[in-house]
């Protein structure tokens, strides 16, 4: 167990539904990154948060937002789904930016 | 662009063989992480390398990092099962972590 939640474990949509995934850092952890990750594939890097900002973007569709809010929590908004936003979402907590990060068990999205 | 390159893709072996999995980037980086992915789950941090030509070993596992920090090997003595796993390298660069697209290892009984 890596400390890091994510909700909910599994998620089943339709095409142009609006979807939130939610994550729960380590205690102490004040940076938060999330990744997608679809079928054998390696992790895609979305975006970074760090103490509530917003710190860097990777490549984040820009149907899809984020936000890391005073209590560290963070969660993700994909809205317009697509076929192909069918993946794992993985969410991450460190320290600080560039530490070791610990990763979440993930949130299944199936769009359908 | 892709700053890191894994080899090979695919990885099958009998239980008890060793093996080596690559990372390999055209740019010099500081440090690398290797991950293991176990189906369903996030990965897990094995190791972190820092210096260049530095050899770490976690029981059967052994790491090293390229002299010219360009390169990392992953090595495993007597593959046991509960190796099976996804293997993936990682560095953090211009505020991001950037993975490699992994080994996908399988180690039959």
């Amino acid at each position: 167990d890596s400390g890091v939640t994510q909700t909910p474990k599994h998620l089943i949509t339709a095409t142009g539904q609006r979807v939130t995934l939610r994550c729960s850092p380590r205690s102490g952890d004040l940076s938060v990154y999330w990744y997608q990750q679809s079928l054998d594939q390696g992790l895609q890097f979305l975006i970074q948060y760090y103490n509530g900002e917003e710190r860097a973007k990777g490549n984040i569709l820009e149907r899809f937002s984020a936000q890391q809010f005073p209590d560290l929590h963070s969660e993700l908004n994909l809205s317009s789904l697509e076929l192909g936003d069918s993946a794992l979402y993985f969410c991450a907590s460190s320290v600080a930016p560039g530490d070791t990060q610990y990763f979440g068990p993930g949130t299944r999205l199936t769009v359908l | 662009t892709q700053l890191l390159e894994q080899s090979p893709q695919f990885l099958s072996i009998q239980e008890g063989e060793n093996l080596t999995v690559y990372c390999n980037s055209s740019s010099v980086f500081s440090s690398l992480q290797w991950y293991r992915q176990e189906p369903g789950e996030g990965p897990v941090l094995l190791v972190t390398v820092v210096t260049g030509g530095e050899v770490k070993k976690l029981k059967r596992l052994t790491f090293q990092f390229g002299d010219a920090r360009k390169d990392s090997s992953l090595h495993i003595t007597a593959a046991q099962p509960g190796d099976t796993g996804l293997y993936l390298c990682a560095l953090y660069n211009f505020n991001k972590f950037y993975f490699g697209s992994g080994t996908k290892l399988n180690v039959k009984p």
